[in-house]
């Protein structure tokens, strides 16, 4: 039984770049989650989506971020032209149907921008 | 709560002891809590979860309690082991009853000594 899997788990991209990290949820789960870390903090959410649909990305920056979590394949957290401040570990997390609350984490991508 | 800063507060017991790991939340409408152990390089991994209607849950070596009257929440290890050493993370539920955004707290670096 499969968890969360995410790739890659790291990532190095220059300036001006972009990043696509990638995220398969546990199996019979349709809810995602992407949430950030930087270095000796806790995660900060950034987005959640079910099949097609972006549920709440309150936590996303308004510029550069984008994510979808389409009907066949895994949800894919995109950040164009990177720039220094986005390097940190990106975690997605999946949860099974409406109602349960528990979100299990992928091993994470770590993403260092040069 | 949710809080930043540069340094992780730490706790050192000997393998054998019990340990107790705090967490304080700010938002007293929140009404699920989750504590997540995170070792290095990996994903937070699910330890126990408490709803706010109780106020102690045991698990396999692990108990929670929350106080709800000063929004306080403990993680108790008995027996620790090496094995346990990682960053011990609380989250609260705070998407005024949608369940899914999870806040987490600053995190407490637990090192276990043989």
């Amino acid at each position: 039984n499969a968890g969360v899997m995410q790739n890659p788990r790291h990532l190095v991209r220059r300036r001006g770049q972009e990043a696509r990290l990638r995220c398969s949820p546990m199996k019979g789960h349709s809810h995602v989650y992407w949430y950030r870390q930087l270095p000796e903090e806790g995660l900060k959410f950034m987005v959640y989506l079910q099949k097609e649909n972006i549920i709440d990305e309150s936590g996303m920056p308004k510029e550069r971020f984008s994510a979808e979590f389409p009907k066949e394949g895994p949800s894919i957290l995109r950040i164009q032209q990177v720039v220094r401040g986005d390097s940190a570990a990106y975690f997605c997390a999946s949860s099974p149907l409406p109602g349960t609350d528990t979100q299990y984490f992928g091993p994470g991508t770590r993403l260092t921008v040069l | 709560g949710e809080s930043v800063g540069l340094h992780l507060p730490t706790l050192s017991v000997q393998e054998g002891d019990n340990s107790i790991i705090n967490c304080a939340y700010s938002n007293s409408a929140s009404d699920y809590f989750i504590w997540y152990k995170q070792e290095s390089g990996k994903g937070p991994q699910f330890i126990i979860d408490i709803r706010s209607n109780m106020d102690k849950r045991q698990g396999q070596r692990v108990t929670v309690l929350l106080n709800k009257t000063v929004k306080h929440l403990s993680l108790q290890i008995a027996a620790t082991q090496p094995g346990d050493s990682a960053v011990y993370f609380c989250a609260e539920n705070s998407s005024g009853g949608s369940n899914y955004k999870l806040t987490f707290g600053k995190g407490t670096l637990l090192t276990v000594n043989p």
